[in-house]
């Protein structure tokens, strides 16, 4: 069965550049969440999308931005990275909202800022 | 507000023998309750899920969890841990409203041979 699919799954910056990060959901999910796991912390909840439009945003800094997409993918931006950025992000997706609804994970994509 | 606490950050075990993740949440109102499992470098695979039908619920790979709300717990079981299960297993609660997730610190299972 298909699966969530992020690009890249490793990508490496420095101090202050961008970054763009992708997210393909599952076919006919038309709900996305986009986490921050920290090395050795538990996954952190950023933003989600729903049809398009943002559904709930998290400890999402200003620098970053997201938006979801007419076929329902998703983009994670990030500008000024800082150090502490380093972090594995997870994209998940679901269909619809809905507590009974499980998220299904991506691989993730390891951000490394030097 | 809605939370779930996991009461281990480590926990090993022989193979052959029962695995007990331990799990509490709290939450105001009928929750809705996951078990993920995730092994080094990859993302996050769902185990079970829990959301008000049959309070014991049977996951993938032979784990399964009860949600017994007198004690607001949701562990996970498995009878017989195999070496393929060491892994960081979080305990997830869907929050009312956003649905976002609210994770646990997670478990990390170590299984000795």
């Amino acid at each position: 069965a298909a699966g969530v699919i992020q690009s890249p799954r490793h990508l490496i910056k420095e101090k202050r550049e961008t970054a763009t990060l992708k997210c393909y959901p599952i076919p006919r999910h038309d709900t996305v969440y986009w986490y921050q796991q920290g090395p050795g912390q538990d996954p952190q909840f950023l933003i989600s999308f729903y049809e398009k439009m943002q559904s709930d945003k998290g400890s999402i800094p200003d620098r970053f931005s997201a938006q979801q997409f007419s076929d329902y993918h998703s983009e994670l931006n990030m500008s000024s990275l800082e150090l502490g950025d380093s972090a594995l992000y997870f994209c998940a997706s679901s269909l619809g909202l809905g507590g009974n609804q499980p998220q299904h994970f991506g691989d993730g994509t390891r951000l490394s800022i030097l | 507000a809605q939370s779930v606490t996991q009461l281990d950050s480590h926990v090993s075990v022989s193979e052959g023998t029962p695995v007990l993740l331990r799990c509490n949440y709290s939450s105001s109102y009928s929750p809705s309750l996951f078990w993920y499992v995730q092994h080094p470098n990859k993302g996050l695979q769902l185990l079970l899920k829990y959301t008000s039908a049959a309070t014991l619920v049977k996951g993938i790979n032979g784990f399964e969890a009860e949600f017994k709300k007198s004690e607001t717990s949701f562990h996970l079981t498995k009878p017989s841990a195999h070496m393929s299960d060491a892994a960081e297993y979080f305990c997830v609660v869907s929050e009312s409203g956003t649905y976002k997730y609210i994770f646990g610190t997670g478990t990390r299972l170590k299984v000795l041979a």
